[in-house]
């Protein structure tokens, strides 16, 4: 079965540069979710979107920015990175039914950020 | 604010020693708790999700049961393959998904 995909998987970047992450959820699924995760954290949401549209934003800092495309895959877009920003970044997607309990989340791999 | 606690922060277990994990929860409108496993360096893997208290789901040597105030994953005779951090997270009537800070399990053979 397709999974949720994401590149990089590392990326190696130095303070006050630029990274773009990319995630190409499950396909039929409508809605897509990024979340930050530091050595030891729990998972931290911060950006989703649902068909194309961003649907609800959480602790994501304002030189972060991210978008759906028309073909429901999203990047997430990291600039003047500061090496408080080193974390693994997960995608998530999901297909929503409305049903309580149904909204479970299937999360990729994730991408490794590391800045020096 | 949805909260999620989870207890204990590591577990270390040997192998067939059987135990549980809690995770305590405040939520406006319950309408799922869910069980992930993450393996270091990977995403989170779905296990369970809960949805009224009373419910009980098993997968393998995995049972998590729910209650309106907790949600404990039951690991019967564990084995080292088992040793994972597990998640739990509510989703609330906002629709959005808050984590516990899990709970790292080791099994040692």
């Amino acid at each position: 079965a397709a999974g949720v995909i994401q590149s990089p998987r590392h990326l190696i970047k130095e303070k006050r540069e630029t990274a773009t992450l990319k995630c190409y959820p499950i396909p039929r699924h409508d809605t897509v979710y990024w979340y930050q995760q530091g050595p030891g954290q729990d998972p931290q949401f911060l950006i989703s979107f649902y068909e194309k549209m961003q649907s609800d934003k959480g602790s994501i800092p304002d030189r972060f920015s991210a978008q759906q495309f028309s073909d429901y895959h999203s990047e997430l877009n990291m600039s003047s990175l500061e090496l408080g920003d080193s974390a693994l970044y997960f995608c998530a997607s999901s297909k929503g039914t409305g049903e309580p309990g149904a909204n479970v989340l299937t999360f990729g791999a994730g991408s490794r950020l590391t800045v020096l | 604010e949805d909260q999620v606690t989870q207890s204990p922060e590591a577990l270390r277990l040997q192998e067939g020693e059987s135990s549980s994990l809690n995770c305590s929860y405040t939520v406006s409108g319950l309408r799922g708790l869910f069980w992930y496993r993450q393996d270091p360096g990977k995403g989170p893997e779905f296990l369970f999700t809960l949805y009224s208290a009373g419910e009980e789901k098993e997968k393998e040597r995995l049972k998590a049961t729910l209650t309106k105030k907790e949600s404990f994953l039951h690991i019967t005779a564990p084995k080292p393959e088992d040793s994972a951090t597990y998640l739990c997270a509510v989703e609330g009537s906002n629709y959005k998904l808050t984590f516990g800070k899990g709970t790292l399990l080791t099994v040692n053979p």
